[in-house]
């Protein structure tokens, strides 16, 4: 069975960093294309990044290019999430999600982030 | 950015109705479209992939049609379990983007 599990979320000040994890298990992590998406409260879904099997090719929505990076270490089946300058309007639910053609098959129950004083 | 946007926002519906959803995108983006369900405080369910394909385990009453810039999305006979919010999403540049989701609830 696919399951993918993400951790790291918490609450952080304006400013501040956060780092989220996304730990693969079921499929062959580098074999696939992963991506994090968001959904602030009460709101839509946004995808905010996704990555290359072997990490050479990584994208990222315009309004988190500069503070935030994607990563990924197959050898640990894990993926990563790297936020710098964390603002108000990044605090949304982040999901890892094992991509296919370009699309998101399997998602993460999701972790919260909240961007607060 | 590929701007998308579904209509209708919210749609009331019986059980057993024949339920249509659309998506327009602002520019052609082939058949590179994905229909999402999400049930409150759960993570999405892909349903559709390439516009029309049904992903492995979803029941054959979600149909998805479409190229270009018009997609639908159909449930041919609505369930209980159904009631949900829909989201297209395109694959086809990045950004990737999201409609702003279709909300079906019960009449």
């Amino acid at each position: 069975e696919v399951q993918v599990v993400e951790s790291g979320g918490g609450l952080v000040q304006p400013g501040g960093s956060l780092r989220l994890s996304c730990a693969g298990s079921g499929f062959t992590l580098s074999s696939s294309w992963m991506s994090w998406l968001r959904q602030a409260p009460g709101k839509g879904l946004e995808w905010v990044a996704n990555i290359k099997h072997d990490g050479g090719e990584k994208y990222y929505v315009d309004s988190v290019k500069g503070r935030f990076t994607i990563s990924r270490d197959n050898a640990k089946n894990s993926l990563y999430l790297q936020m710098n300058s964390l603002r108000a309007e990044d605090t949304a639910i982040y999901y890892c999600a094992r991509d296919g053609a370009g699309y998101s098959i399997d998602w993460g129950q999701g972790t919260l982030v909240t961007v607060s004083s | 950015d590929i701007q998308m946007t579904q209509s209708p926002s919210t749609l009331s519906a019986s059980v057993g109705d024949r339920v249509t959803i659309t998506c327009r995108a602002s520019q052609s983006i082939t058949t590179s479209l994905a229909w999402y369900q999400q049930k409150p405080g759960k993570a999405p369910n892909v349903l559709i992939y390439k516009a029309s394909s049904l992903q492995s385990g979803v029941p054959s009453r979600f149909s998805g049609s479409g190229s270009g810039t018009e997609f639908t999305l159909t449930i041919s006979s609505l369930q209980p379990d159904d009631f949900a919010t829909y989201y297209c999403q395109q694959h086809n540049s990045y950004p990737r983007t999201f409609g702003q989701g279709t909300k079906v609830e019960i009449k």
